[in-house]
């Protein structure tokens, strides 16, 4: 089955800073990428998602890009706030599993005032 | 749009004891789905359902859980009986069809003492 990795597990920047996460799949039938930001109490929530037909999305100050040879996909966040600290889980969906998701293991990233 | 709403929000209960969790997916959603987080194990999935069958409880850890989906707008989790290895944030989430994103709601968290 389909395996994500995620980097760094944790991740301080000062405000204004960018942050990069990055993760790997291991399923090449993976055409679905999504990412959640998960804060204190709350369930995941998506912030953006990209499909295998495309390299890159932005919405605002967040964008996504993925490699699909290489097997990996990024979410970089710019002009970092304090509100944008929380835990940050990628996930990748592959072909034909009935709307399965495989998510990594989190970066918990925490933007310094 | 009122979400995912997950009922209770906090459960402690003894060992032994049956813990049922409660889930009213998004209307017009066709999956539903209950994933288990810890720190250890990230978020797990334990079954999903396409519209009200279940189609994969290969996460369900143990025969002392299982799930149901009487109709589109509910769904249970149960645990019988508990043990305090099940102490967990346990979600659920929705989504409207295959390669479309989940939809989170705010979690159960069980302690089982």
């Amino acid at each position: 089955g389909e395996n994500v990795e995620q980097h760094p597990s944790t991740l301080s920047v000062q405000e204004g800073d960018s942050a990069v996460i990055k993760c790997t799949y291991s399923d090449s039938a993976s055409n679905y990428f999504p990412w959640y930001k998960q804060e204190l109490g709350k369930g995941p929530q998506l912030i953006i998602d990209i499909r295998s037909n495309v390299g890159e999305k932005k919405d605002q100050r967040i964008a996504v890009t993925l490699n699909k040879t290489a097997k990996h996909f990024s979410l970089h966040i710019t002009e970092t706030q304090p509100e944008d600290s929380a835990v940050y889980f990628c996930a990748a969906s592959p072909l034909n599993t009935g709307n399965q998701f495989y998510f990594g293991t989190g970066t918990s990233l925490t933007v310094i005032p | 749009d009122a979400g995912v709403i997950q009922s209770p929000r906090h459960e402690v209960t003894e060992m032994g004891q049956e813990v049922t969790l409660r889930c009213k997916p998004i209307s017009g959603h066709n999956s539903l789905f209950w994933y288990r987080q810890t720190m250890m194990r990230g978020l797990e999935l334990l079954i999903y359902f396409n519209n009200n069958v279940p189609i994969d409880d290969s996460g369900m850890p143990e025969d002392r859980f299982s799930a149901k989906m009487p109709n589109a707008s509910f769904s249970t989790l149960k645990i019988q009986p508990s043990e305090p290895r099940d102490s967990a944030v346990y979600f659920c989430a929705s989504s409207f069809h295959r390669d479309s994103p989940l939809h989170f709601g705010n979690g159960t968290r069980l302690t089982v003492t």
